[in-house]
């Protein structure tokens, strides 16, 4: 069964500081990735994905993930974080094609950005 | 609004109640999916819907959990006789068939079993 690997389960950076989680997943087939955000009181948003193509993609609010294919990775980063960054964020995988269709999520990574 | 909306946002039962939740979602989407998460994890998946048809049950916890969408719109979770292990976060997630995964979740059910 596929499964989603976070590194860290608790982050505490300062603003400014760059920012780097970990997601490793195990299937071996042809997946899709994504990367969710959860605010503090707030549903679950999509923050960027990769079905394809470049594997270096840009979602919303200055974050980016690189997909390498070979280490089964799919790493979100951010050059400079805000306090306004402070959330819970889920590396998440879709067997594509797959007859579920279900995201399979990691345990999420609780960053704390103080001011 | 137009994003996916849930019903209750919070409740609180005794042990062997039965409990049921709604889901409304965007109406353009034809893809419903219910998760459960508990504190500390990432949702879990548990069912999906394409149109009425309820495509994948297998990861339904147990037979106590039922769920279902008659016209193809709404969806209900039921979970008969509970127990203190299903005092959890319940999310609905809706999609575009063809999306690829992407999903659309509500603000969540959050049950407290007492």
């Amino acid at each position: 069964a596929q499964s989603v690997s976070q590194h860290n389960h608790h982050v505490i950076l300062s603003e400014a500081a760059s920012l780097e989680l970990g997601c490793n997943y195990s299937y071996g087939g042809t997946v899709n990735l994504f990367w969710y955000v959860q605010y503090p009181g707030q549903h679950l948003q999509l923050l960027l994905k990769y079905f394809s193509g470049d594997p270096l993609v840009k979602g919303i609010k200055g974050f980016e993930a690189e997909f390498i294919k070979s280490k089964f990775s799919f790493n979100l980063r951010k050059p400079s974080v805000q306090w306004s960054d402070t959330a819970e964020y889920f590396c998440a995988v879709n067997l594509r094609g797959g007859g579920a269709d279900g995201l399979t999520f990691g345990k999420g990574t609780h960053l704390i950005i103080q001011p | 609004d137009t994003g996916v909306s849930q019903d209750p946002r919070h409740k609180i039962t005794k042990r062997g109640q039965n409990v049921t939740f709604r889901c409304d979602p965007i109406s353009e989407h034809n893809r419903l999916y219910w998760y459960r998460q508990t504190l500390g994890q990432g949702p879990e998946f548990l069912t999906y819907f394409q149109n009425e048809a309820q495509l994948e049950k297998s990861r339904l916890l147990s037979d106590r959990f039922s769920a279902e969408r008659p016209k193809g719109s709404f969806s209900t979770l039921e979970i008969q006789r509970t127990e203190q292990g299903d005092s959890a976060m319940y999310l609905c997630a809706s999609s575009r068939q063809g999306a690829g995964g992407e999903l659309f979740f509500g603000e969540g059910s959050r049950l407290t079993v007492l």
